[in-house]
């Protein structure tokens, strides 16, 4: 079955640090393009960051220089490590896979079930 | 980076066909794709490219796509579509894949 279980959420000081995992079962993280998408309390999706098939990685400008998404291949599993937290990080964080179907097509196609990040003191 | 324009809410009759839009300049270049959400609940994947639908999302879904706007269509919307419902497409520039959702839409049916 293909799959992504996230874990590593909490409460975290600010100005602290977690880092968050996504498993996959399924299909291998490494010749994908997966990402992480955040939702604050009562708000909607924000995309955070992807990590190409090739390494290359990408992040949004609110999270440039304190996020780094990276993957181990043995494992299948993908990494978010979260430096310098701040309350405005608090948010539901998904790992989701993200298929590009050509043709100017593309589309996240399997989701985790998420892990909340709570950021205050 | 460009930013995706969508309805905060719509309603529907129980039955009835509803649209929900999208408004962007990406969506010009790029496709958008159609995300459900319920409450407490992961997004899913509903629409992507021209007007297509994963394995088990039912046929009353369609999409479809005219200059800056893209819409998702419920044709005969049943109660369990009341959901939130997000667009996303790729930024303008194209190099960061899946960078920009809209602000979502909640539907509501009546």
């Amino acid at each position: 079955e293909v799959q992504l279980v996230e874990s590593g959420g909490g409460l975290v000081q600010p100005g602290g640090s977690l880092r968050l995992s996504c498993a996959a079962s399924g299909f291998t993280v490494s010749s994908n393009y997966m990402s992480w998408v955040r939702q604050a309390p009562g708000k909607g999706l924000e995309w955070v960051s992807v990590i190409y098939s090739g390494g290359s990685t990408y992040y949004a400008d609110s999270v440039k220089g304190r996020f780094t998404i990276s993957r181990h291949n043995s494992k299948n599993t993908l990494y978010l490590q979260m430096n310098s937290l701040r309350a405005e990080d608090t948010a539901v964080y998904y790992c989701a896979r993200f298929a590009d179907y050509g043709n100017t097509a593309d589309a996240f196609d399997i989701w985790g079930q998420g892990t909340m990040v709570t950021v205050s003191s | 980076s460009s930013e995706l324009t969508q309805d905060p809410a719509v309603s529907v009759a129980l039955g009835q066909t509803v649209r929900i839009t999208c408004q962007g300049d990406s969506l010009r270049s790029y496709y958008a794709s159609w995300y459900q959400q319920k409450p407490g609940q992961a997004p899913v994947l509903v629409i992507y490219g021209k007007n297509n639908r994963p394995s088990g999302i039912p046929d009353r879904f369609s999409g479809s796509s005219s200059g800056n706007t893209a819409s998702l269509t419920i044709t005969g919307a049943q109660a369990e579509d009341e959901a939130d419902y997000y667009c996303n497409s790729r930024d303008s520039s194209g190099n960061h894949l899946g960078g920009v959702f809209g602000g979502g839409t909640k539907l509501t049916v009546l």
